[in-house]
């Protein structure tokens, strides 16, 4: 098993621009999440995913949307980049019958310029 | 929502050292308190959790104590050793809360330095 994988790894975006970051997990997990992790600030939950074809905002949403076409599959976007998006992006997923770790992806240093 | 606040932000021991990190929380249906070690430039990774139903649970060097009534929860790692040095995030949530989500919230971390 891959765990959760997150592509790409590294990122540098003009301001305006667009990208979508890719989540993927192999696990069977019901919940995915995307985090952001900025220097004194902890994890702060982006949007979230109970299921195949949900989604919901989390503390951060502004900016970002999500799908989750397939189970699998937790796609983060980003219509127009800007500077205060720099971060670093964590994919995470969760529960399965009876175990409630959260197992995160490697991470996704994103950097608007 | 929950609100998660921890301290220290840094904290040095000396190598065999005993350590401890404190968070608390606001929302008293939080019922599960994991915590997390990232080391440098890696992703978290759970190193152990307590649900509300007890207070205090232990795995080897390390040990996590819950106050249900003072909301505030404790991890306690025993014995340091360098490669216990990372960044440490204790986080709350609600399992099976009205979201169907165990969004986890987490606390600011705090970096641990185990000198040699």
């Amino acid at each position: 098993n891959a765990g959760v994988t997150q592509t790409p790894k590294f990122r540098v975006l003009k301001t305006g621009q667009s990208m979508t970051l890719l989540c993927a997990q192999d696990m069977n997990h019901e919940y995915m999440y995307w985090y952001r992790q900025d220097p004194g600030m902890g994890l702060r939950l982006i949007h979230y995913s109970v299921g195949e074809g949900t989604t919901a905002k989390g503390e951060v949403p502004d900016g970002y949307n999500v799908s989750r076409l397939k189970k699998q599959n937790f796609l983060l976007g980003l219509e127009s980049a800007a500077p205060s998006q720099t971060s670093v992006y964590f994919c995470a997923s969760s529960y399965s019958q009876g175990n409630t770790e959260a197992f995160f992806g490697q991470g996704t240093r994103l950097t608007v310029v | 929502g929950e609100n998660v606040e921890q301290h220290p932000s840094t904290l040095s021991v000396q190598e065999g050292d005993s350590a401890v990190i404190k968070c608390t929380y606001s929302d008293s249906a939080s019922n599960y308190f994991p915590w997390y070690k990232q080391e440098l430039g890696k992703r978290p990774q759970l190193i152990i959790d307590i649900r509300s139903n007890v207070g205090e649970k232990k795995d080897q060097r390390i040990a996590v104590t819950l106050n249900k009534t003072a909301k505030h929860f404790s991890l306690h790692i025993t014995e340091t050793q360098p490669e216990d040095s990372a960044v440490y995030f204790c986080a709350a949530t609600q399992l099976g809360s009205q979201t169907g989500a165990n969004n986890l919230f987490f606390g600011t971390g705090t970096r641990l330095t185990v000198i040699p």
